[in-house]
C-alpha cells in the first residue's frame, strides 16, 4: 500500500517541549497538506505546498508551528513550546492536479 | 467562522433503507465539494465529490446533490449497509484558495442490522 504515511501514531510530550512529526505522501502526488482535528470538530486547514514551495497557511499556524517539505517530497511539522491546546490529532494529506486529497492516519499529540 | 455546517450530529439507519445526510455552506466561492468518511483511528477517506457546475453526481450505492441556491448539499447512501457506519464529513473548497478544504464538524452515522 502507497499511501499517505505519518510517523509517529502518537506523540505524549510535556508542556514546554518542541516536537516533529513526518509525513510521507503518495509518490507521485505533488500538493501536500497538514490539517489538524479536534474532538468533536472536522479536521481544520493549517498550511499546504505545491511541491516544495510552501503557498497557503492559516492563521492557526502561530509562530510556534513551521512546517517544512525539503526536495518536495516528505513533509515536517515541527511545534516548538508546545502548549496543552496543542493537543490534537495532527492531518497530513496529499494530492495530485485535480484530484481529491488523500488522507494519513495521524499523529495523535498528547500535552501534558 | 464554520462556513461548512452539518446541523445533525448523529443519525441512525436501518440497514437496507436510505442515509441522507446533510450539509449546509455560507461562502458562496466554493465551487468544489466532497463528502469524507472516516472509521475510528482512521483518516478519513475520500467518498464522492461533486464541482458546482452539477447538480448530483452518483457513484454506486452513493449520490450527492447540490442545490446552489440553497447552499445545501447531500449525500444519500442507498441501500445502507452496516459497514457504511462511520463518521462523514462535509468539505468544501474555492478554487481560488490554493484548494484547502473546509469541513464540516461531521455527522456520526450508524446503520443498524
Amino acid at each position: 500500500d502507497t499511501g499517505v504515511s505519518q510517523d509517529p501514531r502518537h506523540k505524549i510530550t510535556k508542556r514546554g517541549q518542541n516536537v516533529t512529526f513526518r509525513c510521507d505522501p503518495i509518490s507521485e502526488h505533488n500538493r501536500l497538506y497538514w490539517y489538524r482535528q479536534t474532538l468533536g470538530q472536522g479536521p481544520e486547514f493549517l498550511t499546504y505546498f505545491q511541491n516544495e514551495a510552501q503557498l497557503e497557511k492559516s492563521r492557526l499556524l502561530s509562530d510556534r508551528f513551521s512546517a517544512e517539505r525539503p526536495k518536495g517530497s516528505f513533509s515536517t511539522l515541527e511545534i516548538q513550546r508546545t502548549e496543552q491546546g496543542d493537543s490534537a490529532m495532527y492531518l497530513c494529506a496529499s494530492s495530485g492536479i485535480s484530484t481529491p486529497l488523500h488522507f494519513g492516519n495521524g499523529t495523535r499529540l498528547t500535552v501534558t | 467562522d464554520q462556513q461548512v455546517k452539518q446541523n445533525s450530529p448523529s443519525l441512525s439507519v436501518q440497514e437496507g433503507r436510505i442515509s441522507i445526510l446533510n450539509c449546509d455552506y455560507t461562502n458562496s466561492m466554493f465551487d468544489y465539494f466532497l463528502w469524507y468518511k472516516k472509521y475510528p483511528a482512521e483518516g478519513p477517506t475520500f467518498l464522492i465529490s461533486i464541482s458546482s457546475i452539477k447538480d448530483k453526481n452518483e457513484d454506486g450505492r452513493f449520490t450527492v446533490f447540490l442545490n446552489k441556491s440553497a447552499k445545501h448539499l447531500s449525500l444519500h447512501i442507498v441501500p445502507s449497509q452496516p459497514g457504511d457506519s462511520a463518521v462523514y464529513f462535509c468539505a468544501a473548497s474555492a478554487s481560488n484558495s490554493g484548494y484547502a478544504l473546509n469541513f464540516g464538524k461531521g455527522t456520526s452515522l450508524l446503520v443498524t442490522p
